[in-house]
């Protein structure tokens, strides 16, 4: 089974600066996803940005960078130029590539990000 | 882009009534759904794979006929919780894979927050 671990239950930066949240995971498979997803105080899970195992460029998606580090089974997010609209609780999440578990998402415990003016 | 819609948005119930929840893809066809459960301030738990045309898979330790899942169309599934006791009270969310979108792809309902009394 796998795990996935946010050691960060909260963190808070300034409007403007940049943030870092951390994720480790635990898995035996060698192909599958990494997520970061977003949930506002609507409680709508937003997708952040998205990791394919199997490709070793991190992904990047506008202010949204990840370091995914296979061999070290971490995989950070990075916010940069912080915005007030950026305040939400992050999940990192895991999914297998395939096999019986195909689509399940595995949530870490989730870090509160509040980012002040 | 694709939606998901969850109804009702919120539900209070008496304990020992059961309840039904309904998600519905919007805008795409899915023949694959998740049901996740998620207590304040914690995070996402999947409960059950709802498959359409057949029966849902359930994880361990969910109890498979306390929450029912009926995925009859390729736009909606529903649970039921059944005999809802105060301890059933949480936000439920769902999430729906598109046919024919890539592997990892799935988008996620608003959830819905039930009470019970």
């Amino acid at each position: 089974a796998q795990t996935v671990t946010q050691s960060q239950p909260e963190m808070s930066v300034q409007e403007a600066e940049t943030v870092t949240l951390s994720c480790t995971y635990d898995t035996s498979e060698n192909n599958y996803y990494l997520f970061w997803y977003k949930q506002p105080p609507s409680r709508q899970m937003i997708l952040v940005i998205r990791q394919e195992a199997y490709k070793q460029q991190n992904a990047t998606e506008n202010r949204f960078s990840v370091n995914f580090q296979k061999a070290a089974k971490s995989f950070s997010l990075k916010i940069s130029d912080s915005q007030l609209g950026d305040t939400a609780m992050y999940f990192c999440a895991f999914m297998n590539a395939g096999g019986t578990s195909y689509g399940k998402l595995t949530f870490g415990q989730g870090t509160i990000l509040t980012v002040h003016p | 882009g694709a939606v998901v819609s969850q109804h009702p948005s919120w539900v209070i119930c008496k304990s020992g009534t059961s309840v039904k929840i309904e998600c519905r893809s919007l805008d795409f066809q899915a023949t694959t759904m998740f049901w996740y459960r998620q207590f304040p301030k914690q995070s996402l738990m999947l409960m059950a794979t709802s498959n359409e045309g057949s029966k849902a898979t359930y994880e361990q330790g969910v109890e498979k006929d306390k929450f029912l899942i009926n995925h009859a169309s390729l736009t909606l599934s529903t649970l039921t919780v059944t005999s809802a006791h105060p301890e059933d009270s949480s936000f439920y969310i769902c999430s729906a894979h598109p046919i024919g979108g890539s592997d990892n792809e799935q988008f996620f309902g608003p959830g819905t927050r039930l009470t019970v009394l």
